[in-house]
């Protein structure tokens, strides 16, 4: 199943760089979601978006910055990383991201492997 | 607070035989719970869910209960097969203001033939 695309699937990049990721849903959700997946760490919640709006930023640092152009399309722009950002950077979507609405079930994308150097 | 506790692994299994991974949960009200898998280079992709108690979640031979009394949400198959090693998560849904999903630290299985 391809609901969830994500491009680039591999980014190496500066510490100096500015790069986007993009995750593409198909799945006609109305919600979508940044992960971070580090090495020996649990999945974090980066972001939520629902129906265009950020409804959750988990104490991300500003150097990430998302931003979500129309229900089907998610970005996250990257500046002045660190090597410590170094990670899995996983998209989601659901059918919503209120509570009570339709579905909580979160179908992924293969994520963005990011090194920074 | 809202927690997922799975084993540790690696486990490491011979082809055919029996799994379990164990999995347990502290949530403040009626939590949905998930169970993952990432195969090597690849995202997570939903295996099964069940989104109330007593609830029994299956899909491609692995099956997990929803046990409210024990907290838990174990995950079993009769007879692993070498194509399913990977890593897999288990998970909560919390309604807050939104939507989250609270993962484990995952496990990794290992078959050998």
């Amino acid at each position: 199943e391809t609901g969830v695309t994500q491009t680039p699937r591999h980014l190496v990049m500066g510490m100096t760089n500015k790069k986007s990721l993009k995750c593409e849903q198909h799945l006609g959700h109305n919600a979508m979601y940044w992960y971070k997946q580090s090495a020996k760490k649990p999945l974090e919640l980066m972001f939520v978006y629902s129906l265009e709006e950020r409804v959750e930023n988990n104490s991300v640092p500003s150097r990430f910055s998302p931003e979500c152009p129309n229900s089907s399309h998610l970005f996250l722009h990257l500046h002045t990383l660190q090597p410590e950002d170094s990670a899995l950077y996983l998209c989601a979507s659901s059918q919503d991201a209120h509570p009570g609405g339709a579905g909580d079930t979160q179908y992924f994308g293969p994520g963005t492997r990011l090194t920074v150097l | 607070g809202n927690s997922v506790t799975q084993m540790e692994g690696p486990v490491t299994l011979s082809e055919e035989a029996f799994l379990t991974i164990n999995c347990t949960y502290t949530a403040t009200g009626y939590p949905s719970l998930f169970w993952y898998v990432q195969y090597p280079g690849e995202g997570l992709q939903l295996l099964l869910k069940a989104t109330k108690a007593d609830d029994k979640g299956s899909n491609k031979g692995f099956e997990a209960t929803y046990r409210k009394e024990t907290t838990s949400f174990h995950l079993e198959k009769g007879s692993v097969q070498v194509s399913d090693s990977a890593v897999y998560f288990c998970a909560l849904s919390v309604q807050d203001s939104s939507y989250k999903l609270i993962f484990g630290s995952g496990t990794r299985l290992l078959v050998r033939p």
